[in-house]
């Protein structure tokens, strides 16, 4: 099964707004990393949380991380019609896999 | 750089038929995988591999095969092809995760039908 479960897997919001979307994982991990999905392209990676760390800003992207609660969430601040996307976040555990979630689709509208 | 490359970008190809689908990288990545997406199943690991030489399956490896000879390629093939193998297939490529926490570059994807 999988190891991420992002939720909600639907969000739509408008143009300046936040969007949060969290990540929940069932076993250890060695980091867990989020990326972003445009229609038809690949992923490409956002940012990446170690599990010794418990929150990450990048530009306008801040990550938490809570590994007693095994969960993590993504927000984005002052969203714009660009962002609109899917995002997933994936764990990497013993091995070294890496393991995604099915993924948050986010809607902008302008 | 080319970062990964993926052919073909589409195929279509008939029940119990093989094929090979390529990927190549070009950043010298010792970890190279290959996913596959379907509608709200999010990505899958089919195959990865540590290194040249070194495979293993991943969570749905059933009906595919991978080979790495090189570092650069890690081709997939699909032995006798299945409409349940219509998906998109993602190659994807990174420095050894688990000792450096590098992220995955990700190919553009194989969009595959079977019909």
């Amino acid at each position: 099964s999988q190891q991420g479960e992002e939720d909600p897997q639907a969000l739509s919001i408008q143009e300046g707004e936040n969007a949060t979307m969290n990540c929940s994982y069932k076993t250890s991990i060695n980091n867990l990393q989020w990326y972003r999905q445009n229609s038809g392209r690949g992923l490409v990676h956002l940012i990446l949380i170690r599990s010794n760390e418990r929150e990450k800003h990048s530009g306008r992207l801040r990550v938490t991380l809570d590994t007693s609660k095994k969960s993590s969430s993504l927000l984005i601040t002052a969203s714009r019609a660009a962002d609109t996307a899917s995002y997933f976040c994936a764990t990497v555990g013993g091995g070294g896999k890496l393991i995604f979630g099915q993924g948050t689709e986010l809607s902008v509208k302008p | 750089n080319a970062g990964v490359t993926q052919t073909p970008k589409f195929q279509v190809l008939k029940t119990g038929q093989s094929m090979t689908l390529q990927c190549a990288q070009d950043m010298n990545h010792e970890y190279m995988s290959w996913y596959r997406q379907d509608p709200g199943m999010g990505l899958r690991l089919i195959h990865y591999s540590v290194g040249a030489g070194i495979t293993d399956q991943g969570e749905v490896p059933n009906g595919y095969n991978v080979s790495r000879s090189t570092t650069e390629d890690f081709p997939l093939r699909l032995l006798s092809a299945a409409p349940s193998q219509t998906s998109v297939y993602f190659c994807a490529s990174s420095y050894l995760s688990h000792k450096s926490n590098s992220p995955l570059h990700f190919g553009n994807g194989t969009r595959l039908t079977v019909t």
